[in-house]
């Protein structure tokens, strides 16, 4: 199984400051045949259900504000929040979906507001 | 816009079966799968299983392998999981999530239901 390790567990960042959250898997997930990496992003707000943000590492889901960023390849991938605001407090969590049909998650990274 | 609607909170005994509904308000699920992911108490995110309902063949993870049980109805736009034998540590927040697939590869998951709690107590 591939395991998604995420870093820091969590973070606290100030109202219009950057955020970024690591998330490592233990084997590539990149598609050498078609050049895709299989790694999606989600946001999950307090008592909510889990929300797409981005999914082929760096394609931001229709509706997703531009603050939201995705980058990276192979093993090593990055989410990051620019100017981040209150709305943007939230556990966020990276998945592969390299092997099919299960997809393993991070174990998430929470961000707050320092 | 396709909603997943969920059934309601559940209580359920020890050793008891829970069985939860996903239904697709606004829209069908023939182009995608439908993974079932919980959550339990303060933790992180569990894929449990999934469908692709016009090939109608189930998907599970190991550990869920012969407890849990997952079907759909085309005809209702509902997709279904029954987990059996519960302990107290399947008390979580069930969710089940639309799935953008490619043929029989499951991608990644786009539209999530709101959830339904499981609670197992005596």
């Amino acid at each position: 199984d591939i395991v998604m390790t995420q870093s820091p567990d969590s973070l606290a960042v100030s109202v219009g400051e950057w955020a970024t959250i690591n998330c490592k898997s233990s084997q590539s997930v990149l598609d050498s045949s078609n050049n895709k990496n299989y790694l999606a992003w989600y946001q999950q707000k307090p008592g909510q259900p889990p929300k797409l943000l981005i999914y082929w590492a760096s394609t931001r889901e229709s509706g997703v504000s531009d603050r939201f960023s995705g980058s990276g390849s192979g093993t090593d991938f990055t989410l990051t929040i620019s100017s981040l605001q209150a709305e943007d407090v939230a556990v966020y969590y990276c998945q592969q979906y390299y092997t099919t049909p299960q997809g393993t998650f991070g174990q998430g990274t929470k961000v707050e507001i320092k | 816009q396709v909603q997943l609607v969920q059934s309601g909170a559940e209580v359920k005994k020890p050793g008891s079966s829970v069985k939860v509904s996903c239904r697709a308000s606004g829209g069908t699920f023939s182009n995608y799968a439908i993974s079932w992911v919980r959550q339990a108490p303060g933790q992180g995110l569990e894929w449990m299983g999934g469908i692709i309902p016009i090939f109608g063949t189930p998907n599970y993870a190991q550990k869920f392998q012969g407890r849990v049980t997952i079907t759909a109805d085309e005809s209702t736009n509902t997709a279904y999981m029954e987990v059996s034998s519960l302990r107290s540590d399947d008390t979580a927040v069930y969710y089940c999530a639309r799935v953008v697939r490619a043929v029989d590869y499951y991608h990644y998951m786009d539209i999530w239901g709101k959830g339904t709690t499981v609670t197992v107590s005596s």
